[in-house]
């Protein structure tokens, strides 16, 4: 139970074109959905948080503008990135969580995707 | 400001015995939830054990249990007959019992089973 895809799992895409990713949990009405970079040999870094039909919220020093985060339903986000570059190349992890901790979630508790590699030429 | 701290970047133990995985947090909150998770070579991550500090009784799943000391902000996993399959990095992580807050996560230990 609780489960979180990601798709692309990975992908490839040349500098100045813009990738979408993603993340649906599969079992469960997610109402926050978490997106994650990590970088090699790292932990993961929190890029944003986003709840259903509201607006995301960004960690400090991620670009809004670049990486945008749409929480349409409460089983969908998706992560796009925007004129991607090179030094976007990384892998992104999202995970979503359930205010109701109802089967098969508990409460505050996150479910992770497995992840998308994206490389920019 | 939360903070998880662990000390042990890499560890190796042989197929079949114990290890313990150590860590230590920083919280002024009296409720909270921690975490252990895995993530294999595959990169998935995946939810191990999960503490409510509020509880006393410290949590296990199979052969997967924890050292929950409130009072010190400590929180090791002890993995019993560890398998090949263990193999990978091992994350402690904090929340606040705020809900849907975020997770704050260690460094990270990667364990090593030795066939």
């Amino acid at each position: 139970g609780a489960v979180v895809s990601q798709h692309p799992s990975w992908v490839i895409c040349k500098s100045g074109t813009s990738v979408k990713i993603e993340c649906r949990s599969l079992d469960f009405q997610a109402t926050t959905m978490f997106w994650y970079r990590q970088f090699p040999k790292q932990s993961l870094m929190l890029m944003a948080t986003s709840n259903e039909g509201s607006k995301a919220t960004y960690e400090q020093g991620v670009e809004k503008d670049k990486f945008l985060i749409n929480h349409a339903s409460l089983t969908l986000s998706t992560l796009t990135v925007t004129s991607a570059h090179p030094e976007d190349s990384s892998f992104y992890i999202c995970s979503a969580s359930a205010t109701s901790g109802r089967p098969p979630t508990r409460p505050d508790t996150q479910y992770f995707g497995p992840g998308t590699r994206l490389t920019v030429l | 400001a939360q903070t998880v701290t662990q000390s042990q970047p890499e560890m190796s133990v042989q197929e079949a015995e114990t290890v313990t995985l150590s860590c230590t947090y920083d919280t002024s909150e009296s409720n909270y939830y921690l975490f252990w998770y895995k993530q294999p070579p595959s990169r998935q991550m995946i939810l191990v054990i999960r503490q409510e500090a509020y509880k006393q009784q410290n949590a296990t799943e199979n052969r997967f249990s924890v050292n929950f000391q409130k009072a010190a902000k400590s929180f090791s996993l002890k993995i019993s007959d560890s398998q090949l399959g263990d193999t990978a990095m091992y994350f402690c992580a904090f929340i606040p019992n705020f809900g849907n807050e975020k997770l704050t996560f260690g460094t990270g230990t990667r364990l090593t089973i030795i066939p």
